[in-house]
């Protein structure tokens, strides 16, 4: 079935560095790739998004790219902050128009 | 401020019993779904709406029930609580695609209810 993978499933960064985190999914009709930022005790909430027809896109520190020859797409923060500590979840459209999220990476940046 | 709305926000039942939790919504959307989050498991889907006559269901729907009752409240509805089915759900909705039913747009989700089954 339809599948979306989501690695690390922990990653600790120091103040000031980047932070990646990458997804695969298997359906190969997916559109649509949202990234969603949960932080403790709070709703996820979008931070990001990117569709089939684009690369890359930008939004001031963070940054998703997608390759869909290859099926996957990326999550890239630079000069990380401690406020970017969150959970992190990628999600993919799949047929019928709902999403299937990652299992989630727990984002620790540390002063 | 428009937004998603749940009830209750947390819930403590036995197996057995029989749970019903509540979205509502002032945003307007047409589309609504239903989610539980386990540690480690990320976000599954349960059950989702496109309208108020179409119900579809997710991943795990087995054990639940949905109804939509108008655009604004969508139910979810568990017959007999088991403890594997302790989580946390959340309610989401989103606007209507732009170009059919396989387009996407952002899911705003609703705060959260924490169920617990003894």
């Amino acid at each position: 079935g339809e599948n979306v993978e989501q690695h690390p499933s922990t990653l600790s960064v120091q103040e000031g560095d980047s932070a990646v985190i990458k997804c695969t999914y298997s359906d190969s009709a997916s559109n649509y790739f949202p990234w969603y930022k949960q932080e403790l005790g709070k709703r996820p909430q979008l931070i990001i998004d990117i569709r089939s027809n684009v690369g890359e896109k930008k939004d001031q520190r963070i940054a998703v790219t997608l390759n869909k020859t290859a099926k996957h797409f990326s999550l890239h923060i630079t000069e990380t902050q401690p406020e970017d500590s969150a959970v992190y979840f990628c999600a993919a459209s799949s047929q019928g128009g709902k999403l299937i999220f990652g299992q989630g990476t727990e984002l620790s940046v540390k002063p | 401020d428009a937004d998603v709305t749940q009830t209750p926000r947390n819930r403590i039942t036995k197996t057995g019993k029989r749970i019903m939790l509540e979205c509502s919504q002032t945003k307007g959307h047409d589309r609504m779904y239903w989610y539980r989050q386990d540690p480690g498991l990320g976000l599954r889907l349960i059950y989702y709406s496109f309208d108020v006559k179409d119900i579809n269901k997710g991943e795990i729907s087995d054990g639940y029930s949905v109804s939509r009752q108008a655009q604004a409240k969508f139910s979810l509805s568990l017959e007999s609580a088991i403890p594997n089915q302790t989580a946390l759900y959340f309610c989401a909705t989103s606007d209507f695609g732009t170009s059919g039913r396989n387009s996407y747009n952002e899911q705003f989700f609703g705060p959260g209810t924490r169920l617990t089954v003894l």
